[in-house]
């Protein structure tokens, strides 16, 4: 299943790096989002996008920044990677933002590991 | 912010037995709780969703069911099978000042092992 697919599958870099993560949706969604899954498996939220407004998780650096060229498609950037970035990105999607449109499909991940 | 705590971290059960996972939310305004499976090396799947409206829902073999005064709910799985060994995760929806939602927050996991 493709509804939700982002490239790298697997990201191996150096410490200080500059990366880019891919997200595209064919699903026709209006909301997008970012996850990070640590070593522990803990989720945790880190932006929604929707109709051009991006809500960002306080507890995220600065040097991650989303971008989204069009509705289909949020790209995670990451500037000066440190070693602590070492993670599992997901992004995701959902029809909406109101009731009956909260339901959330993932992609398949993007394994970074910063060296 | 939301809060979401999730017990227990691990849980074994025999083929064929019931597993029942909890949660609670701290957010009072948090409306809508799924639960997602997640298999080693793959993303989180949707398994079951509740909305506050609703008391309970079920879908075959497994069942979701929420208290929104204590603010806790529930996943449970009877006839447990070996491929429903996994890691879920229950969430809930998040909601900034600004009315939206800013995405789900999280309990930290279970792992479910289906002893054969």
């Amino acid at each position: 299943d493709t509804a939700v697919s982002q490239t790298p599958k697997y990201l191996v870099t150096q410490m200080g790096n500059d990366k880019s993560i891919k997200c595209e949706q064919n699903l026709g969604h209006d909301t997008m989002y970012w996850y990070k899954q640590d070593s522990k498996k803990f989720l945790k939220i880190m932006f929604s996008y929707n109709n051009k407004e991006l809500i960002i998780n306080e507890t995220v650096p600065n040097r991650f920044s989303p971008k989204s060229p069009d509705k289909a498609h949020l790209n995670l950037h990451i500037n000066s990677l440190e070693l602590g970035d070492s993670a599992v990105y997901f992004c995701a999607s959902s029809q909406g933002r109101v009731p009956g449109q909260e339901t959330q499909y993932f992609g398949p991940g993007t394994r970074l590991l910063v060296l | 912010g939301e809060n979401v705590e999730q017990h227990p971290s691990t849980l074994s059960v025999q083929e064929g037995d019931s597993a029942v996972i909890k949660c609670t939310y701290s957010d009072s305004a948090s409306n809508y709780f799924p639960w997602y499976k997640q298999e080693l090396g793959k993303r989180p799947q949707l398994i079951i969703d509740i909305r506050s409206n609703v008391g309970e829902k079920k879908d075959q073999r497994i069942a979701v069911t929420l208290n929104k005064t204590a603010k806790h709910f529930s996943l449970h799985i009877t006839e447990t099978q070996p491929e429903d060994s996994a890691v879920y995760f229950c969430a809930a929806l998040s909601m900034y000042s600004g009315g939206g939602a800013d995405g789900l927050t999280f309990g930290k996991g279970t792992h479910l092992i289906i002893q054969p």
